[in-house]
């Protein structure tokens, strides 16, 4: 398999529930990322790994957690949430990290529900 | 503060010409790029300009002017598949990528 697969592709979750996405590259990048993407708006960059080390973070709520085990592996666990944190996650990877000149190679993306 | 602005919405015909606009307004400048995304789907690069010029590839290219801001992407000889939403970002000084809103391509026959 090739790119970056994320699972899973759709999720409804309770605002009690504590759930997982996963996000797996194949390219043999060495950054990876969390974007959130809502109807209409920008893009936004929730959390940067850049050979594991976290190197970014947006100001998001700790109901998000990030946890990148291996420079291939990206875990975001969401516990507690609220239905505005519905949206679209998108998991990328790019060569060289936020100064290198490489594009951003993006999953399917979760689609998450809050109810 | 740093914005990006792009058309919400637009519309062409099946085999004809649409140029959508990026206009910038960031702290610094280190390359732009564009990305295309259908529904659903997960946006994928289409071009990365850093200096002033046309850069083509195949159907696509892609403008950029850094004295005004500005970027278009130019997409001809349209087919229904190129039916989605173009982003546009831009790389500021801190290398942080600072996205559009986006514009949604409808193509009609």
């Amino acid at each position: 398999e090739t790119g970056v697969t994320q699972t899973p592709r759709h999720l409804v979750m309770g605002m009690t529930n504590k759930k997982s996405l996963k996000c797996e590259q194949h390219l043999g990048h060495n950054a990876m990322y969390w974007y959130k993407q809502s109807a209409k708006k920008p893009l936004e960059l929730m959390f940067v790994y850049n050979f594991k080390e976290q190197t970014e973070n947006n100001s998001v709520p700790s109901r998000f957690s990030p946890e990148c085990p291996n420079s291939s592996h990206l875990f975001l666990h969401l516990h507690t949430l609220q239905p505005e944190d519905s949206a679209l996650y998108l998991c990328a990877s790019s060569q060289d990290g936020l100064g290198g000149s490489s594009p951003l190679h993006f999953g399917n993306g979760t689609r998450l529900t809050v109810t | 503060g740093q914005n990006i602005d792009q058309p919400t919405e637009m519309t062409a015909t099946e085999g004809a010409i649409v140029q959508i606009n990026c206009t910038y307004q960031t702290s610094g400048f280190n390359g732009l790029f564009w990305y295309q995304q259908h529904a659903g789907e997960a946006p994928t690069f289409l071009s990365y300009n850093v200096l002033d010029g046309l850069e083509e590839k195949g159907r696509f290219s892609s403008f950029l002017s850094r004295s005004k801001g500005y970027s278009y992407l130019l997409l001809k000889e349209l087919q229904m598949k190129d039916s989605a939403s173009y982003l546009c970002a831009v790389r500021d000084s801190n290398y942080q990528l600072i996205w559009g809103a986006g514009t949604k391509l409808i193509i009609k026959p």
